[in-house]
């Protein structure tokens, strides 16, 4: 079975410093793989997505992720966090060949605090 | 509707209860899906629905729990004799269709927040 890799359990940055989240999948098939965020409060909304096609993928409000095959990673990136960056991510992978839906499977998530 | 709607919010119910949680997705959107997350972890896949059917049901964990979509639309996930290990946030998403490469993209309820005491 796949599973996924969150490193950083939890984050503390200040403002205006570079963030980089780590992401590793254990499948070797072809594979969408996605970011999801959860703001304080709120429910999770997608941050953004590979499916195929160029490996650096720009998502919302400056955040990019690169996907790296040799690697089984996809790390989550942004130069100069805000804030209003402060939330849950998570990392998620589903696999193509499942033959259908998208059965998501995820990280177990990095909580990110920015300081003022 | 405009996102997927999820009732109850909050479910308190005792050990050995029966609990069903609703989901309404987006109109329109052919795929349902059900996910569960405890403290501390991500979401964790139960099932999933392509139109009125369970495509994978595969991640249920016991034949406690049994999920229904009957008209294609509105979705009920059903839970018998709770236990306190049942405890968690309830989450489920939908999506325009499941296609066969899942490049599709999921877009989640706030949850139902389940407590069995």
């Amino acid at each position: 079975a796949q599973s996924v890799s969150q490193h950083n359990h939890h984050v503390i940055l200040s403002e205006a410093a570079s963030l980089e989240l780590g992401c590793n999948y254990s499948y070797g098939g072809t594979v969408n793989l996605f970011w999801y965020v959860q703001y304080p409060g709120q429910h999770l909304q997608l941050l953004l997505k590979y499916f195929s096609g160029d490996p650096l993928v720009k998502g919302i409000k400056g955040f990019e992720a690169e996907f790296i095959k040799s690697k089984f990673s996809f790390n989550l990136r942004k130069p100069s966090v805000q804030w209003s960056d402060t939330a849950e991510y998570f990392c998620a992978v589903n696999n193509r060949l499942t033959g259908g839906g998208n059965k998501l499977t995820f990280g177990t998530g990095t909580q990110l605090k920015v300081e003022l | 509707g405009a996102g997927v709607s999820q009732t109850p919010s909050n479910k308190v119910t005792e050990k050995g209860k029966y609990v069903e949680l609703r989901c309404d997705p987006i109109s329109g959107h052919t795929a349902l899906y059900w996910y569960r997350q405890s403290l501390g972890q991500g979401p964790e896949f139960l099932i999933y629905f392509q139109g009125t059917g369970a495509a994978d049901d595969s991640g249920l964990p016991n034949d406690r729990f049994f999920a229904v979509r009957p008209e294609g639309s509105v979705s009920t996930l059903k839970i018998q004799r709770t236990e306190r290990g049942d405890s968690a946030v309830y989450l489920c998403a939908s999506s325009p269709g499941g296609g066969p490469s899942g490049a599709n993209v999921l877009t989640f309820g706030a949850g139902s927040r389940l407590t069995v005491l």
